[in-house]
């Protein structure tokens, strides 16, 4: 079956400008879980989604935000554009929320010039 | 809140010789899991083996398999007969069940695996 997939692969912006990623998680899977990666900070949690409903977030500033859409496809979405929001962002998704077998996503490298 | 360290920042060994990675964790948590994922070039995130802190067990995955000391809180990695496909990041990671679906990551550590 075909894995969790994040659209687009690479992506590059202006600071000051918004961006929209995609993810679409495996069929049947309802929970969709979103993680910042960059060389300084690491992995970090950004928000977790299920049944059209934000049910987590992480430490991050009200310029990131996301959705869930009734099919299950996710979108995050990042205003006002900064030089330090330059990342990997990467999606996973499980069954539901409670089930631990994440399947996660190559992500979308974002490059902010 | 948890932390994850791993200490190790890089690592090297010989194909087919035995490798262990370090992970240790803080927590006030008696119910959590304990996950090793590896990060190839590919950068997708895979599960590597996965350990329920109820579970005296160590779990094993073919070649993988892990050291749990719940007391001492750590959660180390062993790789038996060490394969060119091993090269990768690997990251430890904590999740708290009473904190929904929130992975918390160790900083990585980077294995090279040498022909």
């Amino acid at each position: 079956k075909a894995g969790v997939t994040q659209t687009p692969r690479y992506l590059i912006k202006t600071r000051g400008q918004q961006v929209t990623l995609s993810c679409s998680p495996i069929s049947g899977h309802r929970s969709v879980s979103w993680y910042q990666q960059t060389p300084g900070q690491g992995l970090q949690f950004l928000f977790e989604y299920f049944s059209e409903t934000q049910r987590n977030k992480g430490n991050f500033p009200g310029r990131f935000s996301g959705r869930q859409f009734s099919n299950s496809r996710s979108e995050m979405n990042v205003s006002t554009l900064e030089l330090g929001d330059s990342a990997l962002y990467l999606c996973a998704s499980s069954l539901a929320p409670g089930d631990y077998g994440y399947t996660f996503g190559s992500g979308t490298r974002l490059t902010v010039v | 809140a948890q932390t994850v360290t791993q200490s190790q920042p890089e690592m090297s060994v010989q194909e087919a010789e035995t490798v262990t990675l370090s992970c240790t964790y803080d927590t006030s948590e008696n119910n959590y899991y304990l996950f090793w994922y590896k990060q190839p070039p590919s950068r997708q995130m895979i599960l590597v083996i996965r350990q329920e802190a109820y579970k005296q067990q160590n779990a094993t995955e073919n070649r993988f398999s892990v050291n749990f000391q719940k007391a001492a809180k750590s959660f180390s990695l062993k790789i038996s007969d060490s394969q060119l496909g091993d090269t990768a990041m690997y990251f430890c990671a904590f999740l708290n069940n009473n904190a929904g679906n929130m992975l918390t990551f160790g900083g990585g550590t980077r294995l090279m695996v040498k022909p």
